[in-house]
């Protein structure tokens, strides 16, 4: 079965430094892996989406993960952090039916000035 | 703004009563997602219909149903109401059945009292 983990349920970063949110995932098979961003009272917007290709993906708004096979991590970076990037991020993996997605539990990223 | 539209985008409602929720996919989108979002179990993935069909089933409760319509929106339907069925019900579409990128809506809170 398929699974995800999200090792932090919350992180805090001052505003202009990096920002690293850990997703670790367990397939039987090679995944499919995305970010969802979720502001406060809206809903999920995709970030970035791994599908197999080159295992660095850029995503929106300058966040990046890399998929890691020997590590089964899919961690998500961002070289500054702004403001605006205070939000729930959800790290997700397809299910075996690859219909439906799995979701993490979810890490609120705090963003101090 | 996804293009993914749901209402109503509250509902207060008492135990043991009937709701029904509806959404209305992306323009071209022939597939349609369901999603639960609660504190207690995060969030969770319901139900899928591609074109007029289910394709793929989630934790899905026997009293939700849930059903999508020759014009493509989609209706959930939420019977015999209990406390622990407050949440946010999302729902997502995406172009095709296969596993591509899902829009979500703003979600409908649902309470219930």
């Amino acid at each position: 079965a398929q699974s995800v983990t999200q090792l932090d349920s919350h992180v805090s970063v001052s505003e202009g430094t990096p920002v690293l949110l850990r997703c670790n995932y367990s397939s039987s098979y090679s995944p499919s892996l995305f970010w969802y961003v979720q502001h406060p009272n809206k809903g999920l917007q995709l970030l970035l989406k791994y599908t197999s290709a080159a295992t660095l993906v850029k995503g929106i708004n300058g966040f990046e993960a890399e998929f890691k096979k020997s590590e089964t991590s899919f961690h998500l970076t961002k070289p500054s952090a702004h403001m605006s990037d205070a939000a729930e991020y959800f790290c997700v993996v397809t299910g075996d039916s690859s219909y439906k997605l799995i979701f993490g539990s979810g890490t609120r990223l705090l963003v101090r000035p | 703004d996804s293009g993914v539209t749901q209402t109503p985008k509250h509902l207060i409602t008492a135990t043991g009563q009937r709701v029904t929720l509806r959404c209305s996919p992306r323009s071209g989108d022939l597939s349609v997602y369901w999603y639960q979002q609660s504190l207690d179990q995060g969030l969770q993935f319901l139900i899928q219909y591609y074109n007029g069909e289910e394709r793929a089933k989630g934790n899905i409760l026997e009293r939700f149903s849930a059903q999508q319509f020759p014009d493509l929106h989609s209706e959930l339907n939420l019977s015999s109401l209990e406390l622990g069925d407050s949440a946010l019900y999302f729902c997502a579409s995406s172009a095709s059945g296969r596993l591509d990128e899902q829009y979500f809506g703003p979600g409908t809170r649902l309470t219930v009292t």
